[in-house]
C-alpha cells in the first residue's frame, strides 16, 4: 500500500519565478492538505481539496495556488518566488468520510529560493 | 483563534530516562488532538491521537491524555531510547479538517 508520494525531492529557484509541487495521496484518501514548514517550526496549513475544489484556506496570499484532479493527487503553485518561500512544503492525505483529522504525509518537497 | 503551545527544546535525556513533552491548547468547540513525529530528513508520521476529553491515546511506549480542564496533552514515555531522537510535534485538528501545530519540541536521546 503506497502512502503519500510527492515530487520533486528537492528543488532549487530564484525569486520571481514560479513552481510546481506534486503530491499523490494514500491509497483510498480523497482529500489533500498542503502544509509549509519553515526550518525549525511547525508546518503551517496552506489549504486543502476535496473534489477538485479548494475546501479550507490558511492565512497564505494568492501567489499560492492548488489544483486537484478526477484521481486525487494534486499540485501546489507558488508564483512570484521570494526569498520567505523557501521551506518544506507537506502534502498530507485523509479520507472525507472517516477521521478527518487523521492525515497522512508524505516526504515533503524542500524548496530553495535564492 | 485556535492555537497549539508546546515546551521549548531542545531536550536532551539519557537513554531509558522518563520524557514528559508538555503541550497545551486553545480551542473553541471539541478538537481532536495529536502527536506526530519528525525523524531528520523525513515527513511527519503520527505518533498517537485522542479525539475526546480524558481519552489516552498510546503508540510505541508513548503515552497522551486529553484533559480538558486543563486544556493539555502533554506526551510521556516511561524509557526512552535513541531511536526516539526526533522532533516532536502537537497539534490540534479542528471539524474542517485542518491541522494546527506547536513549534515543535527536538528530542536528543545520548546513549
Amino acid at each position: 500500500d503506497a502512502g503519500v508520494t510527492q515530487s520533486p525531492t528537492h528543488l532549487i529557484k530564484t525569486r520571481g519565478q514560479q513552481v510546481t509541487l506534486r503530491c499523490s495521496p494514500k491509497s483510498g484518501h480523497d482529500t489533500v492538505s498542503w502544509y509549509q514548514q519553515a526550518l525549525g517550526q511547525g508546518p503551517q496549513f496552506i489549504f486543502q481539496y476535496y473534489e477538485e475544489e479548494e475546501r479550507q484556506r490558511g492565512n497564505f496570499p494568492d501567489r499560492f495556488s492548488g489544483h486537484q484532479f478526477p484521481n486525487y493527487s494534486s499540485e501546489l503553485n507558488v508564483n512570484a518566488l521570494w526569498l520567505g518561500d523557501s521551506a518544506l512544503y507537506l502534502c498530507a492525505s485523509s479520507l472525507i468520510g472517516g477521521s478527518i483529522n487523521e492525515q497522512f504525509f508524505g516526504p515533503g518537497t524542500r524548496l530553495t529560493v535564492l | 483563534g485556535n492555537s497549539v503551545t508546546q515546551m521549548e527544546g531542545p531536550v536532551t535525556l539519557s537513554e531509558e530516562a522518563f520524557l514528559t513533552i508538555n503541550c497545551t491548547y486553545t480551542a473553541t468547540g471539541y478538537p481532536s488532538l495529536f502527536w506526530y513525529v519528525q525523524y531528520p530528513g523525513e515527513g511527519l508520521q503520527l505518533l498517537l491521537k485522542a479525539t475526546k476529553a480524558d481519552d489516552k491515546g498510546s503508540n510505541k511506549g508513548f503515552e497522551a491524555t486529553y484533559r480538558k480542564e486543563t486544556t493539555s496533552f502533554h506526551l510521556e514515555k516511561g524509557s526512552v531510547q535513541v531511536s526516539d531522537s526526533a522532533v516532536y510535534f502537537c497539534a490540534l485538528g479542528n471539524q474542517g479538517g485542518k491541522l494546527i501545530f506547536g513549534q515543535g519540541t527536538e528530542l536528543s536521546v545520548k546513549p
